[in-house]
């Protein structure tokens, strides 16, 4: 069954690093999504992105993150200067489109960050 | 979105049936109702969606009041691999858009 993909699995870095978080999201997908977790609390919307643009993105997405999608395939998430604050557990997720109503979101394992 | 309300916490013993409430008192005509769960920090994964009508699928069954003001997944006969955290998540339907995830409900599913 085709799956989300994420690497690394788990980061580790100095505060102030920039950081390149990966996600390959299934192939014929077209919607892709970031979502975050800090450790204990809610699973929280970061960011949207169809059609090679954001279309929408939450508070929490501030200057410091930004999305592309290099080529076919992979989908990141940069943190340009990580603060302490940023230590979460990060979800890509990514959708069909041409469902009608349909949205079931499909989600990757996850990368946990550490800023140290 | 509408807001919805779960129990923080359930307990579910091995093998019977799991049935979780949710309570959506504004939701409006366009908006659908739909369920992930979470198992141990793991990403969320979806179990099943519906508008007004009852839904059932290979994960469970969906029971949405005539009303629609409040909604009860069924997981029929339950395993410790159903112990996860469960959210019901109300929003328009249709393609792209953000999931908003609540507290959700922790179920315990014990032997």
């Amino acid at each position: 069954e085709p799956e989300v993909t994420q690497t690394p699995s788990h980061q580790v870095t100095q505060m102030g690093q920039e950081v390149i978080l990966r996600c390959v999201p299934i192939s014929n997908h077209l919607y892709f999504y970031w979502y975050r977790q800090i450790l204990g609390q809610k699973v929280e919307f970061l960011v949207s992105f169809y059609n090679n643009e954001i279309s929408e993105k939450s508070e929490i997405f501030d200057d410091q993150f930004s999305v592309e999608r290099p080529d076919g395939s992979n989908f990141t998430l940069k943190i340009r200067s990580t603060k302490l604050e940023d230590s979460a557990m990060y979800f890509c997720a990514s959708s069909e489109a041409g469902r009608g109503d349909y949205n079931e979101q499909f989600f990757g394992p996850g990368t946990r960050l550490t800023v140290l | 979105d509408a807001k919805t309300t779960q129990p923080p916490s359930m307990d579910c013993a091995e093998g019977r049936a799991a049935n979780l409430p949710c309570n959506h008192s504004t939701i409006s005509g366009n908006e659908y109702v739909y369920w992930y769960r979470q198992i141990h920090s793991q990403g969320p994964q979806y179990i099943i969606h519906g508008l007004k009508n009852n839904e059932t699928n290979e994960m469970a069954s969906l029971i949405i009041t005539e009303d629609r003001k409040s909604s009860t997944l069924i997981l029929p006969h339950a395993t410790l691999r159903d112990t996860a955290v469960y959210y019901c998540i109300v929003r328009v339907g249709g393609q792209g858009g953000k999931l908003i995830f609540g507290q959700g409900t922790e179920l315990s599913v014990k032997p």
